[in-house]
């Protein structure tokens, strides 16, 4: 069974330019996690979707932060104007609420932002 | 509010040495998970265990075992006989219960395993 997918693994930008993320969960998951990781630290959510709803996104900067996962599949996390204090690793997640591992999460490999 | 300390910030080993990870939570909630998971060089969080809190036995998986103390509100994981490949990050996170979805990570434990 395929993992979590995430793309691009690394990613280096200058400041107040755009970046996107994308994230393709287990097959059949239909819970998805956006996480960011600052260096030193552990994740932390950013938003949760339940199929195509967004159901907790209340850590997640929303004047410069957007989500979207249109057909309840893959996720896009997209950073608009991206400022020197988003540099991180942005983790996605997803877990079943069905089966022998409910609700346990598979992460991805993250992507490394880097901006400069 | 739910809170994770994990307060070994990195810890050396020679390897075939024991050790033991510390994690601390408070929580108000009166059901809840405890997590651990891994984090290699690769950058994978890896699930290592989920203990509802209402489950209080230890739980030993090679050469792995957890420690669940309510009364001190303590998740312990210890290795025995560490290895090389055991060098990672290890993270402590608590989850309320039900979905698990809400997950409240510690800040980590760097152990590095040497020959």
């Amino acid at each position: 069974e395929a993992g979590v997918v995430q793309s691009p693994r690394y990613k280096i930008i200058e400041k107040k330019q755009p970046v996107a993320f994308w994230c393709n969960p287990i097959s059949g998951h239909n819970t998805l996690y956006w996480y960011r990781q600052n260096l030193g630290q552990g994740p932390e959510l950013l938003i949760r979707y339940e199929n195509e709803e967004a159901v907790d996104d209340s850590q997640l900067p929303k004047d410069r932060f957007s989500a979207e996962r249109l057909k309840g599949v893959d996720s896009t996390l997209k950073i608009q104007p991206a400022e020197l204090g988003d540099s991180a690793v942005y983790l996605c997640a997803s877990s079943s609420r069905y089966g022998e591992n409910s609700y346990e999460q598979y992460f991805g490999p993250g992507t490394r932002l880097t901006v400069t | 509010a739910q809170k994770v300390t994990q307060a070994q910030t990195e810890i050396s080993v020679v390897e075939k040495e024991d050790v033991t990870l510390d994690c601390v939570y408070e929580t108000r909630d009166t059901t809840y998970y405890l997590f651990w998971y891994k984090q290699p060089p690769s950058g994978e969080l890896v699930f290592l265990i989920r203990r509802n809190s209402f489950d209080e036995q230890n739980e030993i998986s090679g050469r792995y075992s957890w420690n669940f103390q309510k009364s001190t509100s303590s998740f312990n994981f210890t290795i025995t006989a560490s290895q090389v490949v055991d060098s990672a990050v290890y993270f402590c996170a608590l989850s309320p219960a039900g979905t698990a979805s809400k997950l409240t990570f510690g800040t980590g434990t760097r152990l590095q395993v040497t020959l």
